[in-house]
C-alpha cells in the first residue's frame, strides 16, 4: 500500500528556519516525483515545487523559487521542504503528493498534510 | 502561466440530482494533461479523474471526466451524501503546474 506520511504540525516565530518532511512507503521512492502543495486557511490548492528523488532533479513554481528549499533524501525514503526565515504569510496546511515516473503527471497519493503556524 | 477558472464558485444541489462542474484554462492544456480532485474539510485532497477523463482507481462510475483544449467538465451523475465537498481541477501539461480555484458543491 503506498502511503506518504508527513511531520507534525509545527509552531514558529516569524524568522526561524524550518524543515518539514514526507516519507513514502509501499513503493519504490525513488523512481517517482514528489510534489509540494500549499493551502491557506480557507484557500484552494497552490503547486509550490517538485522533486525527482533518484537524481534530486527539483522544479519550483515561479511563486516559489527562492522562497523554499525541496530536497529528498532517497537512503530514508523521505523529502523535504524547508524554510530559512519564515514569514507569518507562511501559515498554511502543505501537502506532498506523488506523482509518477514522469514530471507532468496528476498526483495519485496524498500525505495528511502537516499544519505550519507563524505567529509572534 | 495557465490560469484555471471553474464554474460556477458554488453549486447548491440536492442528493439524488446531476452536477455539472465546469473547468476553462486560458491556453490549450495539453495531451491533455487535466485532473480533478475532490477535498472534504480537513482532508487532503482526492484524485477523482486524469487525462480528462479517466477515473482513478477506486473511484465510483458516477463520476466522470470530459473535455479538450480549454474547456473540461466533471459530471456527478446522481450525488451521494458523500459527494458533497469542494472540486478542484489542475493542469499538469505545462509548468507551473496549476489548480483551479476550485467549486463548492453544497447540500440544497
Amino acid at each position: 500500500e503506498v502511503q506518504l506520511v508527513q511531520s507534525g504540525a509545527e509552531v514558529k516565530k516569524p524568522g526561524e528556519s524550518l524543515k518539514i518532511s514526507c516519507k513514502g512507503s509501499g513503493y519504490r521512492f525513488s523512481s517517482y516525483w514528489i510534489g509540494w502543495v500549499r493551502q491557506m486557511p480557507g484557500k484552494g490548492l497552490e503547486w509550490m515545487g517538485s522533486i525527482y528523488p533518484g537524481d534530486s532533479d527539483t522544479r519550483y513554481s515561479p511563486s516559489f523559487q527562492g522562497q523554499v528549499t525541496i530536497s529528498a533524501d532517497k537512503s530514508i525514503n523521505t523529502a523535504f521542504l524547508q524554510w530559512s526565515s519564515l514569514k507569518a504569510s507562511d501559515t498554511a496546511m502543505y501537502y506532498c503528493a506523488r506523482g509518477s515516473y514522469d514530471f507532468w503527471s496528476d498526483y495519485s497519493f496524498w500525505g495528511q498534510g502537516t499544519l505550519v503556524t507563524v505567529s509572534s | 502561466e495557465i490560469v484555471l477558472t471553474q464554474s460556477p464558485g458554488t453549486l447548491s444541489l440536492s442528493p439524488g440530482e446531476r452536477a455539472t462542474l465546469s473547468c476553462r484554462a486560458s491556453q490549450s492544456v495539453g495531451s491533455p494533461f487535466l485532473a480533478w480532485y475532490q477535498q472534504k474539510p480537513v482532508q487532503a485532497p482526492r484524485l477523482l479523474i486524469y487525462g480528462a477523463s479517466s477515473r482513478a482507481t477506486g473511484i465510483p462510475d458516477r463520476f466522470s471526466g470530459s473535455g479538450s483544449g480549454t474547456n473540461f467538465t466533471l459530471t456527478i451523475s446522481r450525488l451521494e451524501p458523500e459527494d458533497f465537498a469542494v472540486y478542484y481541477c489542475q493542469q499538469y501539461g505545462r509548468s507551473p503546474l496549476t489548480f483551479g480555484p476550485g467549486t463548492k458543491l453544497d447540500i440544497k
